[in-house]
């Protein structure tokens, strides 16, 4: 069974801060994916990375992928009150379904 | 172009009657994935389908759950004989190559559904 750990569970951080959230696994994913979901709706999706090493940047998010492709981060520059959500990383392998972190739930603080 | 689709938003049974969630994938999708999550967790898988065929039903309990993709029609999660531990978010997904496609998948609203 693969399964995707996430830390920290919990985040509330004041408006303007920086933060980092993290996705680690014992098992190799051909790729990863970041997903957040906001109270009462379907996840959506933020970005896949695919490559080890990869870093991709949208806006103020900035996703890495592991280089053994097994964990993954999301660093927030300046969080922003609309940067509340649940945020879920989910891994890919060959075409067997995504496996979902278990979330970290950011709450910023105006 | 509508997005996937899920109705009921929600659905209230009383313990043994039957649930039906249903469905629709984005146009020009055809694998679906329904995933269950409780409050505060993340979301489990339950059951990958592709049109007329169960892929991959690993994450589905072995009784009272069944899920069906027809060729023609939404895909539908039922469960029969509803019990209080069965309230949860369903969700589901469709993509249109599978999950090692670059694409992700795109979620529906859910169905949030209370045994009461």
């Amino acid at each position: 069974t693969q399964l995707l750990e996430q830390s920290p569970q919990f985040l509330s951080i004041q408006e303007g801060e920086n933060l980092t959230v993290y996705c680690n696994s014992s098992s190799v994913f051909s790729s990863l994916q970041w997903y957040r979901q906001e109270p009462g709706e379907g996840p959506v999706l933020l970005v896949t990375v695919v490559t080890g090493g990869e870093v991709k940047k949208l806006k103020r998010l900035t996703f890495q992928f592991g280089d053994a492709r097994k964990d993954s981060s999301l660093h927030i520059t300046a969080a922003q009150p609309g940067d509340t959500g649940l945020y879920l990383c989910a891994g890919g392998f060959g075409n067997e379904k995504l496996t979902f972190g278990t979330g970290t739930r950011l709450t910023i603080i105006p | 172009n509508a997005g996937v689709m899920q109705n009921p938003r929600h659905l209230v049974r009383r313990r043994g009657q039957e649930a039906r969630l249903r469905c629709s994938p984005m146009k020009g999708h055809s694998h679906v994935y329904w995933y269950r999550q409780l409050p505060e967790e993340g979301l489990k898988f339950m059951v990958y389908l592709q049109k007329e065929n169960i892929i991959d039903e690993s994450g589905m309990p072995k009784e009272r759950f069944s899920a069906e993709f027809p060729k023609e029609g939404p895909s539908i999660l039922r469960i029969q004989q509803v019990v209080r531990g069965d309230s949860a978010a369903y969700f589901c997904a469709s993509s249109p190559l599978g999950s090692d496609a670059p694409y992700g998948y795109t979620f529906g609203s859910g169905t949030r559904l209370t045994v009461v």
